[in-house]
C-alpha cells in the first residue's frame, strides 16, 4: 500500500526555471493539499482541493499552481522559481468528511532554488 | 481563521526523563486537534487526535494529550522518553469548514540526551 507517493524527492532549480512536483494517492481520497515547511514557521498551506475539478488557494499561494483532473493526482507547479521557494515541500491527502478526518502525508520533496 | 502557537521551539530531555510539549491554539470553536510528529528525512505520522469527549486522548508510541478549552491548549505528554523520541512534533487544529484543512504550528524539536 502506496499512501501518497511525492517525486522528486530532491530537486535544484535555477532561478527562473518552472518544475512540476507530483502527488499521488491510491486511497480515493477526497481532500489534497500541499504545504510547505520552512524553519521555525511549521507547515504552512500552499493550494489544497476538496474534488477533481475544485481547487483553492491556501495561505500562501503566490508563485505556485494546481489543478486536479483525476482523484489521485494533484501536481503542484512552480511557475518561475525564485530563492524565496527554497523549501521542503509535503503533499497530503484525506478522506472526505469534517475536519477530524487524518491526513496523510508523503515523504516531501526538498527544492532548492539557486 | 485559526492559529497554532508552539512556545518550545527547541527541547531537550535526558532519557527516561518525562516530557511535556505545549501547544496553544486559536479557534472560535471546539477544534479538532492533532499531534504529528517528524522524524528526519521523513514525512509527518498522525500521533493523536482529539475531536470531542473525555479530553485525555491516547496516541501510538506511549504518547498521551490533554484538551483543556479554558487554556486552549493540547499538550502532548509522555511519561518516559526513549531515544527514539528525538523527532520534531507539530501541533494542528483541523478547520470546520468544506476545505477541512489544516493549520500547523510552528513544531517543537526534542532532542533526548543518553
Amino acid at each position: 500500500n502506496a499512501g501518497v507517493t511525492q517525486t522528486p524527492k530532491f530537486q535544484v532549480l535555477k532561478t527562473g526555471q518552472s518544475m512540476t512536483l507530483q502527488c499521488a494517492q491510491d486511497m480515493n481520497h477526497e481532500y489534497m493539499s500541499w504545504y510547505r515547511q520552512d524553519p521555525g514557521m511549521g507547515l504552512r498551506l500552499i493550494h489544497y482541493s476538496v474534488g477533481a475539478g475544485i481547487t483553492d488557494q491556501g495561505e500562501v499561494p503566490n508563485g505556485y499552481n494546481v489543478s486536479r483532473s483525476t482523484t489521485e493526482d494533484f501536481p503542484l507547479r512552480l511557475l518561475s522559481a525564485a530563492p524565496s521557494q527554497t523549501s521542503v515541500y509535503f503533499c497530503a491527502s484525506r478522506p472526505y468528511g469534517g475536519g477530524n478526518t487524518e491526513a496523510f502525508f508523503g515523504q516531501g520533496t526538498r527544492l532548492t532554488v539557486v | 481563521a485559526q492559529s497554532v502557537t508552539q512556545p518550545d521551539i527547541h527541547i531537550t530531555v535526558s532519557e527516561g526523563a518525562s516530557l511535556e510539549l505545549r501547544c496553544n491554539y486559536s479557534y472560535g470553536a471546539t477544534p479538532y486537534l492533532f499531534w504529528y510528529v517528524q522524524s528526519p528525512g521523513q514525512g509527518l505520522q498522525l500521533l493523536l487526535k482529539y475531536f470531542s469527549g473525555d479530553t485525555l486522548v491516547q496516541g501510538i508510541k506511549g504518547f498521551e494529550a490533554e484538551f483543556k478549552r479554558s487554556q486552549s491548549s493540547f499538550n502532548l505528554r509522555k511519561p518516559s522518553v526513549h531515544w527514539s523520541d528525538a523527532a520534531e512534533y507539530f501541533c494542528a487544529v483541523g478547520a470546520h469548514n468544506a476545505g477541512n484543512m489544516l493549520t500547523f504550528g510552528g513544531g517543537t524539536r526534542l532532542m533526548v540526551k543518553p
